[in-house]
C-alpha cells in the first residue's frame, strides 16, 4: 500500500489561472479531508468528503474553490483564478472510516501564485 | 471557538536533556487533544491522543483541563526526536473539526 499519494508536489501558477491538486487516498479508503497550511500558520481544515459526496465543506472559501472525490479516480481540490494568498501547503488525508484521528496523511502540495 | 496555541516556534535542546513541547488550547466543552509529528522529509503522522492514555516512543502528554493544556513530554531527548510537533484538537462534530497549532520545531543537539 502506497500510502496516501498527492500530486504534484510542487506547483506554480500565475495569478488568474487554475490550480488542480489531486489526491489518491489509501486502497480501501472512503473518506478523504483537505487541510492547508498558509505560511507561520497550523493546519486548518477545508472540506470533508466521502465517495460522491460533500460532508462538511466549512472550511472552503466561498468563492473560488471547490472539491470533489468521484466514484473513480482521485479526489481533487481545485482553485480559480488563483490569487497570491492561495499560496499555501495543501494536505490531504485519508481514512477507512470517520475518525481523522486515524487518517494518514499525504505529503501535501506546496502551491505558489507568482 | 476552538484555538490551539503551541508558543514556541523552535525548541533546542541536547540530547539527553528533558523534553517540553508546551501546548494550549480554548474551547468550551471536552475536546479531544492530540499530537502529530513530522519528521524531516516525511509525512504528517499521529504519535499520540490523550484518550489513550500511552507513550509512544517515550513521549507522553497529559491532559490538564484546569490550565487547558496538553504538554509533550519526554525525559530524555534523542537525536531522531528532531521533528515538526504539532499538537490538535478535535471539537463538536468529532474528527472533521480537527484544529492544528502552529507547530514547534523540536532540534535535538548531539
Amino acid at each position: 500500500n502506497a500510502g496516501v499519494m498527492q500530486n504534484p508536489r510542487h506547483l506554480v501558477r500565475r495569478r488568474g489561472q487554475e490550480a488542480r491538486l489531486r489526491c489518491s487516498p489509501m486502497k480501501g479508503h472512503s473518506h478523504v479531508y483537505w487541510y492547508r497550511q498558509l505560511p507561520e500558520e497550523g493546519l486548518k481544515f477545508m472540506v470533508y468528503l466521502q465517495k460522491e459526496n460533500i460532508i462538511d465543506e466549512s472550511g472552503m472559501p466561498k468563492e473560488r474553490f471547490s472539491a470533489e472525490f468521484p466514484k473513480e479516480g482521485p479526489s481533487i481540490l481545485r482553485i480559480q483564478q488563483v490569487v497570491r494568498g492561495d499560496s499555501a501547503a495543501y494536505f490531504c488525508a485519508s481514512s477507512p472510516r470517520s475518525g481523522v484521528t486515524e487518517a494518514f496523511f499525504g505529503q501535501g502540495t506546496r502551491l505558489t501564485v507568482v | 471557538a476552538q484555538r490551539v496555541t503551541q508558543p514556541e516556534k523552535l525548541l533546542s535542546v541536547f540530547k539527553g536533556a528533558p523534553v517540553e513541547l508546551k501546548c494550549n488550547y480554548s474551547y468550551s466543552g471536552s475536546p479531544e487533544l492530540f499530537w502529530y509529528v513530522q519528521y524531516s522529509r516525511q509525512r504528517l503522522q499521529l504519535l499520540l491522543r490523550h484518550i489513550s492514555r500511552e507513550s509512544i516512543k517515550g513521549f507522553t502528554a497529559d491532559l490538564n483541563k484546569g490550565e487547558t493544556s496538553f504538554h509533550l513530554k519526554k525525559p530524555f531527548a534523542q537525536e531522531e526526536d528532531s521533528a515538526m510537533y504539532y499538537c490538535a484538537l478535535s471539537g463538536p462534530g468529532g474528527y472533521q473539526k480537527v484544529t492544528f497549532g502552529t507547530g514547534t520545531k523540536l532540534q535535538v543537539i548531539p
